[in-house]
């Protein structure tokens, strides 16, 4: 079965410093978000990317935030520079479809990103 | 504003009962909605879609929907301890999907 992939799984870095989550959607899926989930907490939607730019940004998604589909595979998430609240679970997703209606979306493992 | 409210739980149901969890949303404008399951430490697993009002069945799953009440359940039937995990509402509009946070659902043996 097709799945997202996400790597690293786990990823500490120093405050302030500048870190890249990448993320490859399966092949046939046009439509590519980012979520987070700080630890007990709930599923928070950051963004969401279709032909080339971003769709939806929640306000969670500022400046330090920014999405590149950089080569047609990789879909990555860039923080500028790390506070200690941005340590959560970072989970990428895809889906296919042009509407609401054409199926949920398929999640990656995750990335645990540990700012210290 | 849009938002997706869950009874956190816990909700605790014996080995073989029915396990029924309940969301609503704000906006009455979405358009599709999902039932996750999520593990611990675990990425959520897509288990199941509605679109209409009225029922869908899948297995020993069924979930509710009714735009009017903006309410959405499920129900899990013969309820396994395997079943025991965090059930998260979903709700999408356009291509912004919502969380709530999630019911805790344990099944005991």
């Amino acid at each position: 079965e097709p799945e997202v992939t996400q790597t690293p799984s786990h990823q500490v870095t120093q405050m302030g410093q500048e870190v890249i989550l990448r993320c490859v959607p399966i092949s046939n899926h046009l439509y590519f978000y980012w979520y987070r989930q700080i630890l007990g907490q709930k599923v928070e939607f950051l963004v969401s990317f279709y032909n080339n730019e971003i769709s939806e940004k929640s306000e969670i998604f500022d400046d330090q935030f920014s999405v590149e589909r950089p080569d047609g595979s990789n879909f990555t998430l860039k923080i500028r520079s790390t506070k200690l609240e941005d340590s959560a679970m970072y989970f990428c997703a895809s889906r296919t479809g042009t509407g609401a209606w054409q199926g949920g979306y398929t999640f990656g493992s995750g990335t645990r990103l540990t700012v210290v | 504003q849009k938002e997706v409210e869950q009874n956190s739980g816990p909700l605790s149901v014996p080995e073989g009962a029915i396990a029924s969890l309940n969301c609503t949303y704000s906006d009455r404008g979405s358009q599709s909605f999902f039932w996750y399951r999520q593990y611990s430490g675990k990425s959520p697993e897509l288990i199941m879609s509605i679109y209409s009002n009225g029922d869908k069945e899948d297995g020993r799953f069924t979930a509710q929907l009714n735009k009017a009440s903006q309410y959405v359940s499920l129900l899990i039937r013969d309820s396994q301890p395997s079943d025991s995990a965090t059930y998260l509402c979903a709700v999408n509009r356009n291509n912004d999907m919502r969380f709530g946070a999630g019911t805790r659902l344990t099944v005991k043996p």
